[in-house]
């Protein structure tokens, strides 16, 4: 079975400092990851995601992620923290079935908090 | 375009009642997905739609929990005898093809007293 792992409940930052959040996949063949951050009561928005192309993936607003097979990690980072970037981001495993479809199985989510 | 939606944004109900939640996906998804968010956990998946039909609905809880997506588009979430364990954010999602990335809806907090 596939899973996922969030290595810090929560994350501080400065703003205009770099942001890492760390993740850590467990999957049995090559996994399709993804980073999906939600807002406040607003709804889970992708990020980026890895499908078994580049090695590191570029996503919006300045955040990318490299997948490292031989440390089953798929860490988030961006070179400078922005005040808006304050909120929950969570790592997702896909878990293509045998039915063809994507099963998302999601990490429990880092809090970012980013201060002036 | 428009997003998914999901109506209502926060529903308070009591121990023992019946609540419907009701998500709007994009037009043209044909895939179709619930999930739940307990408290300060990530979404757990709950039932998957391909068109009108429920193919993968392993992750409801007990038999209290029914969906339906009776015209290959708006879902329906059901919930007999609610209990307040089941209170929690329950998501829904849908993508043009079962394996394209999902889009979420902002969600329904439900409140179980």
């Amino acid at each position: 079975a596939q899973s996922v792992t969030q290595l810090d409940s929560h994350v501080s930052v400065s703003e205009g400092t770099p942001v890492l959040l760390r993740c850590n996949y467990s999957s049995s063949y090559s996994p399709s990851l993804f980073w999906y951050v939600q807002h406040p009561n607003k709804g889970l928005q992708l990020l980026l995601k890895y499908t078994s192309a580049a090695t590191l993936v570029k996503g919006i607003n300045g955040f990318e992620a490299e997948f490292k097979k031989s440390e089953t990690s798929f860490h988030l980072t961006k070179p400078s923290a922005h005040m808006s970037d304050a909120a929950e981001y969570f790592c997702v495993v896909s878990d293509l079935t045998s039915g063809g479809y994507n099963k998302l199985i999601f990490g429990a989510g880092t809090r970012l908090a980013v201060h002036p | 375009g428009a997003g998914v939606s999901q109506t209502p944004s926060n529903k308070v109900t009591e121990k023992g009642k019946y609540v419907e939640l009701r998500c709007d996906p994009i037009s043209g998804h044909t895939a179709l997905y619930w999930y739940r968010q307990s408290l300060g956990q990530g979404p757990e998946f709950l039932i998957y739609f391909q068109g009108t039909g429920a193919a993968d609905d392993s992750g409801l809880p007990n038999d209290r929990f029914f969906a339906v997506r009776p015209e290959g588009s708006v879902s329906t979430l059901k919930i007999q005898r609610t209990e307040r364990g089941d209170s929690a954010v329950y998501l829904c999602a849908s993508s043009p093809t079962s394996r394209d990335t999902q889009y979420f809806g902002p969600g329904t907090r439900l409140t179980v007293l």
